[in-house]
């Protein structure tokens, strides 16, 4: 079965360097989502992205973050200085359609640690 | 905004036992989704199992099953005949019907199984 794959699996930075996290979602798919979960916390949206566009962001996606299609098969989130509350598990999902009759598929997340 | 409350953390219960998992929610919306998630130590969240408001009849998947309880804004998920396979993170998800694609979280419980 096609699933959607991250990497790396784990990512140590230092604070204030920028961090690309990667994603390749399921290659029929066409909506793709960021969310991230803190520690001891709940998973929390992120970001949609759809046609090379945002189609909705939430108040935590700021001017440091950044998403972008680079090519046919890979999704990524760029934090641009990363900041030690960025320290968390980052999972990437997609979906055939917007319609939430059509499953968001997750990835296995991206660990990030910020010192 | 709509939240999601998993009140217990963690849950277990003896193989071939039947376990429930609380959740309640909140919102002003009339149709909407809700999800129940699984993630596997190391793993993926997969989907569940899938309510849609509208529908009056409790969803079943195999051995998982919801009490849907609309007026008192409660989704519970039964795992029946329960197998070491099942344990793992729980979580409960909200999704608006129209409009935003988010998927809005529980905190999760984790669900251990005992031989």
């Amino acid at each position: 079965e096609p699933e959607v794959t991250q990497t790396p699996s784990h990512q140590v930075t230092q604070m204030g360097q920028e961090v690309i996290l990667r994603c390749v979602p399921i290659s029929n798919h066409l909506y793709f989502y960021w969310y991230r979960q803190i520690l001891g916390q709940k998973v929390e949206f992120l970001v949609s992205f759809y046609n090379n566009e945002i189609s909705e962001k939430s108040e935590i996606f700021d001017d440091q973050f950044s998403v972008e299609r680079p090519d046919g098969s890979n999704f990524t989130l760029k934090i641009r200085s990363t900041k030690l509350e960025d320290s968390a598990m980052y999972f990437c999902a997609s979906s055939e359609s917007r319609s939430p009759v059509y499953e968001q598929y997750f990835g296995p997340g991206t660990r990030l640690t910020v010192t | 905004a709509q939240t999601v409350t998993q009140s217990q953390p963690e849950m277990s219960v003896q193989e071939a036992e039947t376990v429930t998992l609380s959740c309640t929610y909140d919102t002003s919306e009339s149709d909407y989704y809700l999800f129940w998630y699984k993630q596997p130590p190391s793993r993926q969240m997969i989907l569940v199992i899938r309510q849609e408001a509208y529908k009056q009849q409790n969803a079943t998947e195999n051995r998982f099953s919801v009490n849907f309880q609309k007026a008192a804004k409660s989704f519970s998920l039964k795992i029946s005949d329960s197998q070491l396979g099942d344990a793992a993170m729980y979580f409960c998800a909200y999704r608006s019907k129209g409009g935003s694609e988010k998927l809005v979280f529980g905190k999760g419980t984790k669900l251990t199984v005992n031989p």
